[in-house]
């Protein structure tokens, strides 16, 4: 099965800094990257996507790249407010196969 | 339809003791998806249902966990002679997809089981 690599898994940054949290995969055939934030004490919840036919993709302040030769993929959160304090998950998944998940990067937004 | 509803939120049970999980996925979605989640480590894949059909189980899947969708709408996860090593958050989510397209996972809230 994939194989989904995630750092750093705790990142601290000061408010209105960027942050950046980095997944390896490891199954080429994965075609399907979505990114996940979860609060303490509630359900995950997408906050971005990217299928593997495009390199970047960016919603407001959050954006996330893809490069498939390396089989590495990318969050990037700029302008960070204490609100994106949480813990994010990066996940892969190949086809209508399940997804599998990274071990979570822990972001704390420091006011 | 307000997303994936699962309950009962908390469980608490003596080790031995089976339980029953109820997930209620978004209407319009056909696949259904099990996920176990231990403190501070990403979600486990367990199973997976297109429809009322269980298409992939994880090795995880041990053979004291059963996991039903009888009518391809709500799902049900049972874990027969609970072990404290099963105490996690039991997570359905469910999503809307045709052959390699989807559209994406909606997450319940979770199940949290605590075996004592």
């Amino acid at each position: 099965g994939e194989n989904v690599e995630q750092h750093p898994s705790t990142l601290s940054v000061q408010e209105g800094d960027s942050a950046v949290i980095k997944c390896t995969y490891s199954d080429s055939a994965s075609n399907y990257f979505p990114w996940y934030k979860q609060e303490l004490g509630k359900r995950p919840q997408l906050i971005i996507d990217i299928r593997s036919n495009v390199g970047e993709k960016k919603d407001q302040r959050i954006a996330v790249t893809l490069n498939k030769t390396a089989k590495h993929f990318s969050l990037h959160i700029t302008e960070t407010q204490p609100e994106d304090s949480a813990v994010y998950f990066c996940a892969a998944r190949m086809g209508a196969n399940n997804l599998f998940f990274g071990t979570g990067t822990r972001l704390t937004v420091i006011p | 339809d307000t997303g994936v509803s699962q309950d009962p939120r908390h469980k608490i049970t003596k080790r031995g003791q089976n339980v029953t999980f109820r997930c209620d996925p978004i209407s319009e979605h056909n696949r259904l998806y099990w996920y176990r989640q231990t403190l501070g480590q990403g979600p486990e894949f367990l199973t997976y249902f297109q429809n009322e059909a269980q298409l992939e189980k994880s090795r995880l899947l041990s053979d004291r966990f059963s996991a039903e969708r009888p009518k391809g709408s709500f799902s049900t996860l049972e874990i027969q002679r609970t072990e404290q090593g099963d105490s996690a958050m039991y997570l359905c989510a469910s999503s809307r997809g045709q052959g390699k397209l989807d559209y994406g996972y909606t997450f319940g809230s979770g199940t949290r089981l605590t075996v004592v």
